[in-house]
């Protein structure tokens, strides 16, 4: 089987940096996603990462991926009010075809 | 581009009765799509995967008689809660991908279900 495990809630002030880890089982994950999810929405994706990338920046978003330890990281610069949510971080098993998601962390932001 | 309709975003229903929900990609084709349900506070649990023109693979635990799954084109796939319980009351999201690979699948905006 395959698990995906984060920290289930965040506080940062707004301007810091906020930094959502997750880690993950399935040593065959191809894909790894992040995304976000405002109250009441559905998901929205915010980035991904293939799985023989270390790193991948995007704006403000940049992700870090360290497949030896299964560690998966999304770093938030300047975090604004607007960023709180839910993130949910996902990965793609291509042993399994199927896209399996972490609990969520929720992201406060303090003004 | 990349869009999924889902419908109905709300729904409530009596005790007994079949709710039908939808998840459309508008502007693509897409061979497999998703069915999850998230509980109030915890995260999207993969109901099922539905790929156009065959059954549906439902993960262990989901009943397929209750969530009948029907996936007859490549832009509609439709999720059917039967005989409704209060305890089936959940937030129901579909996810589609265009192909086969991880990469690009795309999100409904979710139903919210209540059964009273």
């Amino acid at each position: 089987g395959e698990d995906v495990e984060q920290s289930l809630f965040l506080s940062v002030r707004e301007g810091d940096s906020s930094v959502i880890n997750c880690t993950y089982t399935d040593s065959s994950s191809t894909y790894l996603y992040w995304y976000k999810q405002e109250p009441g929405a559905g998901l929205q994706l915010l980035t991904y990462i293939f799985s023989n990338m270390d790193m991948k920046q995007d704006q403000r978003l940049t992700v870090l991926l360290n497949k030896k330890d299964k560690h998966l990281s999304l770093r938030i610069a300047d975090t604004q009010t607007g960023d709180s949510a839910i993130y949910f971080c996902a990965e793609f098993s291509g042993g399994y075809q199927k896209v399996t998601f972490g609990t969520g962390t929720k992201l406060q932001v303090i003004p | 581009g990349a869009v999924v309709s889902q419908h109905p975003s709300r729904v409530i229903c009596k005790s007994g009765t079949s709710v039908k929900i939808e998840c459309r990609s508008l502007d693509f084709q897409a061979t497999t799509m998703f069915w999850y349900r998230q509980f109030p506070k915890q995260s999207l649990m993969l109901m099922a995967t539905s790929n156009e023109g065959s059954k549906a693979t439902y993960e262990q635990g989901v009943e397929k008689d209750k969530f009948l799954i029907n996936h007859a084109s490549l832009t509609l796939s439709t999720l059917t809660v039967t005989s409704a319980h209060p305890e089936d009351s959940s937030f129901y999201i579909c996810s589609a991908s265009r192909r086969q690979g991880g990469w690009g699948y795309t999100f409904g905006s979710g139903t919210r279900l209540t059964v009273v």
